[in-house]
């Protein structure tokens, strides 16, 4: 069975500061999905990045990077200068095999960025 | 991008009766679609996958005759909640997969529904 942790409930970060959220995962299959969603407070689910688990690089959109450290299976989410407009909740998510099928997701961080 | 809609986006309903939510994939064709359900302040959870011209599958724990999932076509799959409770309760959001996306779901923006 696969499961996602994520233990920050909620993360506060200032204007322009970068922040790290964190996702740790739990999977027995060799192939599989790190993806990462934003949820704003009018409810749509946002795509923000995926990594592959076979990728060698560590997958980065825009502002966003995935710190994927298999080893660790860990899929931090950073996100570099922060914006008022970020605030949402974010959460990481994992399918099996590569592509985007079912998804298994994390309980998910608030994150509050402050002026 | 893809874009995929629901309806409709809110839903208030009395005890007992049964309420149907749609989703439409807009721009492409999605042989696939997914139903979340996402209680308050909680995370999503999987509750069926929908597959266009056949039986959608249900996860563990999920009733299917309470939830009836109907794909007919490559852009709609409805959701029916079958004679909805208090419990039912809920925020349902469809999403839908390209047909050769290697990577990404594209999220509907959700149904609130309310059981009175």
């Amino acid at each position: 069975a696969q499961k996602i942790t994520q233990t920050q409930p909620g993360m506060f970060v200032q204007e322009k500061e970068a922040v790290t959220l964190d996702c740790t995962y739990d999977t027995s299959d060799p192939s599989y999905g790190l993806f990462w969603y934003k949820q704003p407070s009018s409810g749509e689910m946002i795509f923000l990045i995926y990594q592959g688990s076979y990728d060698q690089q560590n997958a980065t959109e825009g502002r966003y990077s995935l710190n994927f450290q298999k080893a660790r299976k860990s899929a931090n989410l950073v996100i570099s200068a922060s914006q008022l407009g970020d605030s949402a909740m974010y959460f990481c998510a994992m399918s099996r095999g590569g592509t985007a099928s079912k998804l298994t997701f994390g309980t998910g961080t608030r994150l509050q960025v402050t002026l | 991008g893809a874009v995929v809609s629901q309806h409709p986006s809110w839903v208030i309903c009395k005890s007992g009766t049964s309420v149907k939510i749609e989703c439409r994939s807009l721009d492409f064709q999605a042989t696939t679609m997914f139903w979340y359900r996402q209680f308050p302040k909680q995370s999503l959870m999987l509750m069926a996958t929908s597959n266009e011209g056949s039986k959608a599958t249900y996860e563990q724990g999920v009733e299917k005759d309470k939830f009836l999932i109907n794909h007919a076509s490559l852009t709609l799959s409805t959701l029916t909640v079958t004679s909805a409770h208090p419990e039912d309760s809920s925020f349902y959001i469809c999403s839908a997969r390209l047909p050769y996306s290697y990577n990404e779901q594209f999220f509907g923006p959700g149904t609130r529904l309310t059981v009175l």
